[in-house]
């Protein structure tokens, strides 16, 4: 079965300054993997996915991640954090199947981002 | 702007009655996941539904649980009867899945928070 990890529990970043979260996977063949963010008291949004292809993904809001294979990593950078990226950061992987897939994931426990100003 | 919508948003019920939650997936969308988020979990799959029929429910407690999709406009979550470590937020999301298991993308709604006093 596959897992994930997000070693850090929280990180206190100050504004402006440059972002790494950490996350390492654990799955036997070609993981689907994703990151999620979520605000306080809300739903979970679609940062980025990574699927096949290129091992360094674009997503929204201006982060990225490289998946690296070798390390089972999957860590989501942004170069220049802003107060409003204060929340809790979620990775998550989805089982490949024939033809691919994704389907429900199993997600780390999840990275809480504080900014500082 | 399609979303996915749950109802209610919040829940505060006595230990022993029946709790349902309501789903609306985003139109068009054939898979349905539910997930649970609790502070010592994290996020855990309980159920998916593909074209309405459930592909997968293992991680659903099935003496009190029942997760079902009437129509593919609504899915419904219930627990009866309710126990207070059922407290939770119970979150529903939907994708489009292709073949036989993919589901790319799942779009979140935001969650009902559920408190079983």
């Amino acid at each position: 079965a596959q897992s994930v990890t997000q070693p850090d529990i929280h990180i206190t970043v100050s504004e402006g300054a440059s972002l790494e979260l950490r996350c390492n996977y654990s799955y036997g063949a070609t993981p689907y993997l994703f990151w999620y963010v979520q605000s306080p008291g809300q739903g979970l949004q679609l940062l980025l996915k990574y699927f096949s292809g290129d091992t360094l993904v674009q997503g929204i809001k201006g982060f990225e991640a490289e998946f690296k294979r070798s390390q089972s990593s999957f860590n989501l950078r942004k170069p220049s954090v802003h107060w409003s990226d204060a929340a809790e950061y979620f990775c998550a992987v989805g089982a490949s199947y024939g033809g691919g897939g994704a389907d429900g994931l199993t997600f780390g426990k999840g990275t809480h981002l504080i900014i500082q100003p | 702007d399609a979303r996915v919508t749950q109802t209610p948003r919040h829940k505060v019920t006595e230990m022993g009655q029946e709790v349902t939650m309501r789903c609306q997936p985003i139109l068009g969308h054939n898979t349905v996941f539910w997930y649970r988020q609790t502070m010592m979990q994290g996020l855990e799959l309980l159920a998916y539904f593909r074209n309405r029929a459930p592909l997968d429910d293992s991680g659903m407690p099935k003496d009190r649980f029942s997760a079902e999709m009437p129509d593919a406009t609504l899915a419904t979550l219930k627990i009866q009867p309710s126990e207070p470590r059922d407290s939770a937020v119970y979150f529903c999301a939907s994708g489009l899945g292709r073949g036989q298991r993919i589901s790319y993308e799942q779009y979140f709604g935001p969650g009902t928070r559920l408190t079983v006093t």
